[in-house]
């Protein structure tokens, strides 16, 4: 059975703590993404990987950064976590075509107060 | 630049009604098309997707959806809902970038209510 699984389901932080979250997929999947989900704006794109060290901006990048030194990990990094990324933190693997589907972690829901 | 739009946050139905779930969507090339369902406290997982073998695509759990070029449509349907259909519904489109990567853009999701 392919999994994705994320370090942590629930996640408490003080604002400007460093938080880690981390994703780790079993499929041999090239991209590797990290998503956030807020009620009424779905799912926005944070950062995506295709390939070992490499990463790409995606839509909401501001305030966050990645790792990616193995292929089947993905770490999303909060420099400094502020309380407007309170938030669900999705994780998701795909394969190397744009029709592939791509699995989800069940997500990682973070507070920071 | 792709984009998807989803009419209604909420729906609601009676079980045993017709489910309809409206996604339009915006490509300047031919799309791959996506509905992912996810139920509560779990991620997404994949209903169906479309890659221009067919224009009606079955996926799981009794929901199809019919894709519309001349319309810019790619509802998903399932003739008699069930309560267990209950869960938030996303439509998703992908983008390929020249580099040959790519990435999905969601819709704002819809919520199905199924009322007994």
């Amino acid at each position: 059975d392919v999994k994705v699984t994320q370090s942590s389901r629930y996640l408490v932080k003080r604002t400007g703590e460093k938080v880690f979250l981390e994703c780790v997929q079993d499929m041999d999947h090239e991209n590797m993404f990290w998503y956030r989900q807020d009620p009424g704006l779905g799912l926005r794109l944070i950062y995506f990987s295709y390939d070992v060290k490499m990463k790409e901006k995606g839509d909401i990048p501001e305030g966050y950064s990645v790792s990616r030194e193995k292929k089947e990990r993905f770490s999303l990094i909060l420099e400094s976590a502020s309380t407007n990324q309170t938030s669900m933190y999705l994780c998701a693997s795909g394969g190397g075509r744009t029709y592939n589907e791509q699995f989800f972690g069940p997500g990682t829901r973070l507070t920071v107060l | 630049a792709q984009s998807v739009t989803q009419l209604g946050s909420h729906v609601s139905v009676s079980e045993g009604a017709l489910v309809l779930l409206r996604c339009n969507y915006s490509s300047s090339v031919p799309p791959y098309l996506f509905w992912y369902v996810q139920y509560p406290n779990q991620g997404l997982q994949l209903l169906l997707k479309y890659t221009s073998a067919a224009t009606l695509v079955k996926g799981i759990n009794g929901f199809e959806a019919e894709f519309k070029k001349s319309e810019t449509s790619f509802h998903l349907t399932k003739p008699s809902a069930h309560m267990s259909d209950a869960a938030e519904y996303f439509c998703a489109v992908s983008q390929t970038f020249t580099s040959g990567t790519y990435k999905y853009i969601f819709g704002t999701g819809t919520r199905l209510k199924v009322l007994a």
